[in-house]
C-alpha cells in the first residue's frame, strides 16, 4: 500500500542555516506530492506541490523536487528564519486510491517539528 | 471568508457527554475529510465524503463516532459518550477534485475532562 516516510523531529537549527527535511514515498500509481506546514494553533496549509516526475515545487523560499527514481520529495530552504518554526508534513495523493486504506488516496507522513533558534 | 471554517474552535466537555463539531467547507468543494490529531502526533484519517456518494467511514475509531454531511456542504462530526482518549484536535479539510491540494480549517480542540 501507499506510505510516506519523513524524518523524525524535532529538528533544531540556527537562523540562516540550510534546511533539508527528507521525505520518501511508496505509491501504486503516479501520485501528486505535497508539503504542508502547520503553525501552532492552526490547521495545515499547503506549502508547495508537484504533480509529475522532475517537477519542482517552490514557495516562500522552500523548494522540493519530485524524484521518481529515488521516490523522494525532500524539502529544502537555503536560509531559515525563526518564523519558519512549525510542523511540516509530506503527503501524497494517488489517483488510484489505495484500496483498504481509506482517505481517498491521500497519505500523510507523521510530520517533522522544526525549531529555528535566533 | 473563503476558507474552511470549523466551530467551535475549542470545546471542553465532561466524560460521557456527547459533542458535535461543525465544518463548513469551501464552496464548490465536493470532497470533505475529517482527521484527528492527538498532541504531538500526525494526522489520523476518520471519514471522507465525496458528493452524494456513501461516505468512507473506514477511519472511525469506534461506533461512538459518526458524521453527516447535509446538502453536500456543511458536515457535523458527532462523538457520543466522550472518553478522555477522545481529547485531540479535530481537523476538517476539503478539496475540489482528486489530486488537488487539501484546504484545512483551523480545527476544533476537544478536551474531555
Amino acid at each position: 500500500g501507499n506510505s510516506v516516510t519523513q524524518m523524525e523531529g524535532p529538528v533544531t537549527l540556527s537562523e540562516e542555516a540550510f534546511l533539508t527535511i527528507n521525505c520518501t514515498y511508496t505509491a501504486t500509481g503516479y501520485p501528486s506530492l505535497f508539503w504542508y506546514v502547520q503553525y501552532p494553533g492552526e490547521g495545515l496549509q499547503l506549502l508547495l506541490k508537484a504533480t509529475k516526475a522532475d517537477d519542482k515545487g517552490s514557495n516562500k523560499g522552500f523548494e522540493a523536487t519530485y524524484r521518481k527514481e529515488t521516490t523522494s520529495f525532500h524539502l529544502e530552504k537555503g536560509s531559515v528564519q525563526v518564523s519558519d518554526s512549525a510542523v511540516y508534513f509530506c503527503a501524497l495523493s494517488d489517483p488510484i486510491p489505495y484500496s483498504g486504506g481509506g482517505a481517498d488516496g491521500l497519505t500523510f507522513g507523521k510530520g517533522t517539528h522544526l525549531i529555528i533558534q535566533p | 471568508g473563503a476558507g474552511v471554517s470549523q466551530s467551535p474552535s475549542n470545546k471542553v466537555t465532561e466524560k460521557g457527554k456527547d459533542v458535535e463539531l461543525r465544518c463548513d467547507p469551501i464552496s464548490g468543494h465536493t470532497a470533505l475529510y475529517w482527521y484527528r490529531q492527538s498532541l504531538g502526533q500526525g494526522l489520523e484519517f476518520l471519514i471522507y465524503f465525496q458528493g452524494n456518494s456513501a461516505p468512507d467511514k473506514s477511519g472511525l475509531p469506534s461506533d461512538r463516532f459518526s458524521a453527516e454531511r447535509t446538502g453536500g456542504s456543511v458536515s457535523t462530526l458527532t462523538i457520543q459518550r466522550t472518553q478522555q482518549e477522545d481529547s485531540a484536535v479535530y481537523l476538517c479539510a476539503s478539496r475540489v477534485f482528486r489530486n488537488s491540494p487539501l484546504h484545512f480549517g483551523n480545527g476544533t480542540r476537544l478536551t474531555v475532562t
